[in-house]
Order: structure tokens, then C-alpha cells, then sequence
């Protein structure tokens, strides 16, 4: 089991829009709707963003979005903000009651 | 509001066990229909799954650590813990407890702070 595979770094100017992809397999990403999303600012708790691929949950901005296509995840940000600027992790369930994150990708407001 | 908050020794042997316990404050871990994990990030890395466990005792691992984890709860206590044993260098991280719905929709919604266990002689 492998971490899912997402981008190291993306970086993008205030009130600009940037993507993060997560890619798997067909037995985690691409075999379930069961996708997540967290902000992790360091030395704080990771945040959810999305769940089951494209749900935001209570008081997320809709400028966070998530969807999915094959093995690939994305999350899209619009309108950046300087508050945005953080680490951002996918999640996949990988079946037989087993979870997968993604390395991680740091998101830098230029 | 739930509340998670870890606790535990900061500084660990190699070959020792590492233990560290989640104390759940504004819900009843027995009576609520949820699974607590532990979650890690050693420096530098991103998060790891380490394993759940469901209220009734249930335990989920991570197939890559399955050998050496136990995690178990205490309901009386309102507290869950893990067992890592046989650890090395490669164990230090940050260490999450968090509360989630299911063992398939990977939605981790409460955290605690994280604890960061170094392991060192």
C-alpha cells in the first residue's frame, strides 16, 4: 500500500484558482466514491475540506471543491486567500476496512 | 464541541513500545457509533494511517504496521490508546488521535493537537 500520489508544491497568486491532483489505483481512488480532503497548517490539527469526493462540509468555503475522475482525485481552490497557504492531503478508503493518505502537497500564495 | 487530545511519554527507546492514549471529552466513546484512529507525520512527511477501533472493540490496522500496533479502548475512561512496539528512528512523528463515521467514508472530522513522540537512545 502505497501513498496515494500528489503534486509536492502548487502555488498560485491571491484570487487566483489552483488544482491539486491525488492520483491512486483502481483499488483505492478509482475503485471507491470515498475521497477526502484536509488543510493542515503546521502545528495544528488537520481540517476536512471534502468528504466522499465532493462534499463540503458545514462552514467550508464553496471555493473548496472536490471531484474525481478514474483514479484521480482533484481539489480546486478559487479566490485564493493568504490563509490559504498551507499543506493540503487527500485520503482514500483502499478496501478491507483500510485507509490511505496522500504525500502531501504545500500550497504556497504568492 | 468533541474534544480529543493525546498523551504520552515524548521520548521513546528503539526496541521499546510506544504508548500514548486519546481522551475523548464531550462525547461517550460507548455510546456513540463511531471509530477513533491514530494518525502519524513523522517530520518532513505527510500523514499515515496507523489504525481504528470501533466502540465495541473492533480493531482496523494499517497492513503495513499490523504487526506491531494494538489499539484498544477504555470506555470507562472515555479514553482509546496505541501500542507500537519494537519501534526505531523511523517511528518518530507527530501523533493524531481523530474520530471518524465509518471505516469506509475516511472522514475524519475531530482531531486532537498531535504529540510528537521523538525515538532515541
Amino acid at each position: 500500500q502505497s501513498a496515494l500520489t500528489q503534486p509536492r508544491s502548487v502555488s498560485g497568486s491571491p484570487g487566483q484558482s489552483v488544482t491539486i491532483s491525488c492520483t491512486g489505483t483502481s483499488s483505492d481512488v478509482g475503485g471507491y466514491n470515498y475521497v477526502s480532503w484536509y488543510q493542515h497548517h503546521p502545528g495544528k490539527a488537520p481540517k476536512l475540506l471534502i468528504s466522499d469526493v465532493n462534499k463540503r462540509p458545514s462552514g467550508v468555503p464553496r471555493r473548496f471543491s472536490g471531484s474525481k475522475s478514474g483514479n484521480t482525485a482533484s481539489l480546486t481552490m478559487s479566490g485564493l486567500q493568504a490563509e490559504d497557504e498551507a499543506d493540503y492531503y487527500c485520503c482514500s478508503y483502499a478496501g478491507n476496512y483500510t485507509v490511505i493518505f496522500g504525500g502531501g502537497t504545500r500550497l504556497t500564495v504568492l | 464541541q468533541l474534544q480529543l487530545q493525546e498523551s504520552g511519554p515524548g521520548l521513546v527507546k528503539p526496541s521499546e513500545t510506544l504508548s500514548l492514549t486519546c481522551t475523548v471529552s464531550g462525547d461517550s466513546i460507548s455510546s456513540s457509533n463511531y471509530y477513533w484512529g491514530w494518525i502519524r507525520q513523522p517530520p518532513g512527511k505527510g500523514l499515515e494511517w496507523i489504525g481504528s477501533i470501533y466502540y465495541s472493540g473492533n480493531t482496523y490496522y494499517s497492513p503495513s504496521l499490523k504487526s506491531r500496533v494494538t489499539i484498544s479502548v477504555d470506555t470507562s475512561k472515555n479514553q482509546f490508546s496505541l501500542k507500537l512496539n519494537s519501534v526505531t528512528a523511523a517511528d518518530t512523528a507527530t501523533y493524531y488521535c481523530a474520530r471518524h463515521a465509518s471505516m469506509t467514508t475516511v472522514t475524519f472530522v475531530y482531531w486532537g493537537q498531535g504529540t510528537l513522540v521523538t525515538v532515541s537512545s
